[in-house]
């Protein structure tokens, strides 16, 4: 399978700064997606990274807090802006293969704590 | 939108015994069912998953069932060790995207 790398791997912030998450895939991937898993907590998807094109946003999330992007088809970043202690969470990179029936594999994630 | 639920949200078992995960899930058009296992500070690990055309799927210690008709799937551990302590989370997809159970921590005593 795809490996995935995220950076950084964690980060402590103060509230209102902006942070941006970084994911790189060593091969060509058909899907990215963002997903927030708080502590203890089942995972949440954030968006859909689209190449090219704006995300797609699931909801309850939007673009002015969690602008991502996706230049290319091994790469997307997810900012967090204007952090609250509410965002402290754990946010992980996921993506699926090209081909048909490829499964789903997550990175590593970023832990972020805002004071 | 796509509904899964899943149960027991903890599970503890002596090493060497089963243990069975199971998940509902509300859409019909969901033909996809995987199976992550995520250890502490760890990444969700893809650990087995099963497609609608496919009652039960093996591999080794680990098996899945679908019922389709009753829209459930279950996780099958059989003879746990104590690396099996984890969270499994379990997962449909429909048209395009996974909808994940709340989880189950699963803890083998030796």
């Amino acid at each position: 399978s795809a490996v995935i790398s995220q950076k950084p791997s964690r980060d402590i912030c103060q509230r209102g700064t902006s942070l941006t998450i970084q994911c790189q895939v060593d091969s060509q991937v058909t899907m990215m997606f963002w997903y927030r898993q708080q502590p203890g907590q089942s995972l949440t998807l954030i968006a859909t990274a689209n190449q090219g094109s704006e995300a797609t946003y699931e909801s309850g999330f939007v673009i002015d807090k969690f602008p991502i992007s996706r230049p290319n088809l091994t790469f997307s970043t997810l900012t967090v802006s204007n952090m609250s202690p509410e965002d402290s969470s754990i946010y992980l990179c996921s993506v699926v293969g090209q081909g048909s029936n490829q499964p789903q594999h997550f990175g590593d994630g970023t832990r972020l704590s805002i004071l | 939108g796509e509904n899964v639920e899943q149960h027991p949200s903890t599970l503890s078992v002596q090493e060497g015994d089963s243990a069975v995960i199971k998940c509902t899930y509300s859409d019909s058009a969901s033909n996809y069912f995987p199976w992550y296992k995520q250890e502490l500070g760890k990444r969700p690990q893809l650990i087995i998953d099963i497609r609608s055309n496919v009652g039960e799927k093996k591999d080794q210690r680990i098996a899945v069932t679908l019922n389709k008709t009753a829209k459930h799937f279950s996780l099958h551990i059989t003879e746990t060790q104590p690396e099996d302590s984890a969270v499994y989370f379990c997962a449909a997809k429909g048209y395009s995207t996974l909808t994940f159970g709340k989880g189950t921590m699963l803890l083998v005593s030796p």
